[in-house]
């Protein structure tokens, strides 16, 4: 399977928001409601942020928001804090127990 | 609280073989589908391989089909991924991630902080 396309890098200052892009196929991204997002700290383990498109697990802020149009995902980071910056992926199911990653967003506070 | 904690990583040559551990704690073990998701140097993750709760099921990613062999021994709670034929692209941080459930893998709700792999001679 091919990886998700996501931009290399986003920014913004405390307060705002930003909102990331995650484009797939009609395999995966399109064909499936099992889209995730993880937050990576480097050095760190990775961090479920969001599950199935536009959940949240326990414990992650509601600043975090997921939605899905078509073979897009987007990940929305509302009221940017410091400590958002970091690493964020995202990831579809893909069938047959396969799983595909994006290349990866490094999200800058400026 | 759910730890997952990777061991067996190091420096191998090309053609070498490796053999990962992953022990779990702080859930129930035998109940979770478990996976090894990769990091290359500089670049994005790449899921490696998974494993059902029983370990009846095992699925891999084409780019190490034929070389990896994934295994768990739920007495030990433990993971395992052996590694042979190793490439240099195969270097990788390597991370042991947890499932939401005993079979199909969607996500990955617990991650561990990984174990380096360097295919160098």
């Amino acid at each position: 399977q091919s990886a998700l396309t996501q931009p290399p890098s986003a920014s913004g200052s405390p307060g705002q928001s930003v909102t990331i892009s995650c484009t797939g196929a009609s395999s995966d991204v399109g064909d499936y409601n099992y889209v995730s997002w993880y937050q990576h700290h480097p050095g760190k383990a990775p961090k479920l942020m969001i599950y199935e498109v536009s959940k949240r697990p326990s414990g992650v802020p509601d600043r975090f928001s997921g939605s899905k149009s078509g073979n897009t995902a987007s990940l929305t980071v509302s009221g940017l804090q410091a400590e958002d910056e970091a690493d964020y992926y995202c990831s579809s199911y893909a069938g047959s127990n396969n799983l595909v990653f994006g290349g990866g967003t490094k999200l800058t506070v400026l | 609280e759910v730890q997952l904690l990777e061991s067996g990583g190091g420096l191998v040559q090309p053609g070498g073989s490796l053999r990962l551990s992953c022990a779990g704690s702080g859930f129930t073990f035998n109940t979770y589908a478990m996976s090894w998701v990769r990091q290359a140097p500089g670049k994005g993750l790449e899921w490696v391989s998974g494993i059902g709760g029983s370990g009846n099921s095992r699925y891999y990613a084409d780019s190490v089909k034929g070389r990896f062999t994934i295994s768990r021994d739920n007495s030990k709670s433990t993971l395992y991924l052996q590694m042979n034929s190793l490439r240099a692209e195969d270097t990788a941080l390597y991370y042991c991630a947890k499932g939401p459930g005993f079979s199909v893998t969607t996500h990955f709700d617990f991650w561990g902080q990984g174990t380096l792999v360097t295919v160098s001679s």
